[in-house]
């Protein structure tokens, strides 16, 4: 089965800029969203095919990805993009990253 | 507004089967493909299972496939997961999500929890 793989844990300073990375075998040829989940809430869609923001997303949110790897960047980091990060492709149903736990310290 | 509104999560005994229900609203339900998500306490998320729009696919996770089905009732704009033969590995928070497209999620419901437990 396909398999989508995260780092567990990022670490970043509030007003810095946060780069998490997505690796999957030829993920270059699929489309990659980003879902936020904040601690106790559901998750939020805030990338979709790559690099695409939803209508109420910031501008501090980019993505972009190149041949086996997606990157969620968000720039301008505040204590409330504090939250779990999970990435998610599809090849022949949908799959989703382990999830990276974004720390704003 | 767009709120998708999950219930029927509650405990229940390995062995035993419960059916989730998932109300849309504010935007074009029929339009929408259609998942079930879930999330096992402190995990990531699992996808489990989908639905196309006029309900002529259905696809499942192999965790789930066999003792779990999926529907949809477009008049109604709802969504459904009958889940029979519940394991404890089945205890997680369901979540109901649309997608314009089968291949990403464009909005999330606030999530059932399922306890499995003896």
């Amino acid at each position: 089965s396909y398999e989508l793989t995260q780092p567990p844990s990022v670490s970043v300073s509030p007003g810095q800029t946060a780069t998490i990375t997505c690796a999957g075998d030829r993920l270059w040829n699929k489309y990659v969203s980003w879902h936020q989940q904040r601690p106790g809430q559901s998750p939020v869609l805030v990338i979709y095919q790559d690099y695409n923001r939803p209508s109420g997303i910031p501008e501090r949110f980019s993505g972009s990805s190149s041949g086996n790897t997606a990157t969620l960047t968000i720039s301008e980091i505040q204590t409330f993009d504090e939250a779990d990060y999970y990435c998610q492709a599809w090849d022949t149903s949908m799959v989703f990253g382990g999830g990276t736990k974004l720390a704003v310290l | 507004e767009v709120q998708l509104v999950e219930s029927g999560g509650d405990l229940v005994h390995p062995g035993g089967s419960l059916r989730l229900s998932c109300a849309a609203s504010g935007f074009a339900f029929r339009d929408f493909e259609m998942n079930w998500v879930r999330q096992a306490p402190g995990k990531g998320l699992e996808w489990i299972s989908f639905i196309n729009t006029a309900s002529s696919t259905m696809n499942y996770a192999d965790s789930v496939r066999g003792r779990f089905a999926i529907s949809r009732d477009n008049a109604r704009n709802s969504l459904f997961l009958q889940m029979n033969s519940l394991r404890v590995g089945d205890t997680a928070v369901y979540y109901c999500a649309a997608g314009y497209s089968r291949k990403w999620i464009d909005y999330w419901g606030q999530g059932t929890l399922v306890t499995v437990s003896s």
